[in-house]
This record gives C-alpha cells, sequence and structure tokens, in this order.
C-alpha cells in the first residue's frame, strides 16, 4: 500500500484565490482526519471523517474552510478565499480502530503558501 | 479539554549522551498517547505508543499518571536520532483525533 497519499506537495497561491488539497486515505481505513501545522501552533486537529460523515469539525478555523468526503477514497480541504495567515503545512491522517489499536497513518503532507 | 504539553522547542545533545524529551498531559480519562516522529523531509511517523510497551529504535516512554507525563528516552543518541519529535494523545480508543504537542527539535550533535 502507498499509504496517505495527498496532493498537491506544494501550493503557492495569492489571498483571496480558492485552496483545495485532496487526501486518499489507505484503503480500509474508515476514520479521515486533516490537520494543520504551523510554527505557532504545532499540530491542530481540523476535523476529521468516520465512514465519509463529518463527525468533529470543531477545529475548523472559520467558514472559509470546508471539508468533504464524497467517498471512503476520497477527501478534500477547502479555503476559499484563501489568505496569508492560511499558510501551512496540511496533513491527511487515516486510522481503522475498529481492527484493534491502530495508529494513524499520515500523508506527506501539503505545504501552502498564500502570498 | 486534553491538553499536551512538550516544554523544550529544542533539545541539543551530543552523540552518545542520553536524551530525555519531556511530555506532559491533562486529560480526565484514560489516554492512550503517543510519541510520533518526523525527520527531515519525511512523513509523520509513528515511533511508539505507550500500550506496546516496546522500544523502538532504542527509545522507551514510561506513561505516568500519576505525574501525567510520557517522556521519551534514550540512553546513548544517534546522530541519525535528530528529528522533531510530537507527543500525542487520543481520547477515544481511535475514535477521535490526536492532540498533539507542539513538538521537540532533537539535534545530535557529533
Amino acid at each position: 500500500d502507498a499509504g496517505v497519499i495527498q496532493s498537491p506537495r506544494h501550493e503557492v497561491t495569492e489571498m483571496g484565490q480558492e485552496v483545495t488539497l485532496r487526501c486518499k486515505p489507505i484503503s480500509g481505513h474508515d476514520y479521515l482526519f486533516w490537520y494543520r501545522q504551523t510554527m505557532m501552533r504545532g499540530l491542530e486537529l481540523l476535523i476529521y471523517f468516520n465512514n465519509n460523515v463529518p463527525i468533529d469539525d470543531s477545529g475548523m478555523p472559520e467558514d472559509r474552510f470546508s471539508a468533504k468526503m464524497p467517498n471512503a477514497s476520497f477527501s478534500t480541504l477547502k479555503i476559499q478565499p484563501s489568505e496569508p495567515r492560511d499558510s501551512a503545512v496540511y496533513f491527511c491522517a487515516s486510522s481503522s480502530p475498529g481492527y484493534g489499536d491502530q495508529p494513524q497513518h499520515f500523508g506527506d503532507g501539503t505545504r501552502l503558501s498564500i502570498l | 479539554a486534553q491538553r499536551v504539553t512538550q516544554p523544550e522547542k529544542l533539545l541539543s545533545v551530543f552523540k552518545g549522551a542520553p536524551v530525555e524529551l519531556k511530555c506532559n498531559y491533562s486529560y480526565s480519562g484514560s489516554p492512550e498517547l503517543f510519541w510520533y516522529v518526523q525527520y527531515s523531509r519525511q512523513r509523520l511517523q509513528l515511533l511508539l505508543r505507550h500500550i506496546s510497551r516496546e522500544s523502538i529504535k532504542g527509545f522507551t516512554a514510561d506513561l505516568n499518571k500519576g505525574e501525567t507525563s510520557f517522556h521519551l528516552k534514550k540512553p546513548f543518541a544517534q546522530e541519525e536520532d535528530s528529528a522533531m519529535y510530537y507527543c500525542a494523545l487520543e481520547s477515544g480508543g481511535g475514535a477521535d483525533g490526536l492532540t498533539f504537542g507542539k513538538g521537540t527539535h532533537l539535534i545530535i550533535q557529533p
């Protein structure tokens, strides 16, 4: 298995533009998590899904952020409109606790820079 | 609310010296605790978890509920241990997101 796959690896765009980050979880994992990593705040959970349903989005910073999981193999995190303070590394992770105490597996992250 | 604290942003030790990365947590229930490591230009990966009571790459961590700590230790540091280390807490038995500390950058000097 290739693990959790995120795209793009890097994104540079101007403020005000829409940004879409993508994630493909490990096949068979029924939990998917989005995290944001910044120097100031470290790693923060934004939202997570179970069986494609959002369970907790309390970490989503503002209405400009939205996440979807249309099927078990794909999720998007969208920022519209983007702002410079959204610049961070965004990680996706997946897990399958139904098969025991499995740790979360992380993708390589998307490094987002908003100019 | 749960919280994970890693008091050291940066820790620099010489090769062969002992290493201890501190982690304290606050959580009212029974937590599950993990250490994740991120080597340069690599993805975040699990190093060890408290329930396994295992030693990975010479690292160990013991959960001390009395002190609410989960410090990561290694008796003899190696240069390849240089990385970012994150302590994380999971409250839901695998069904919740992880709460991370802010990380400690470990630098092993030759």
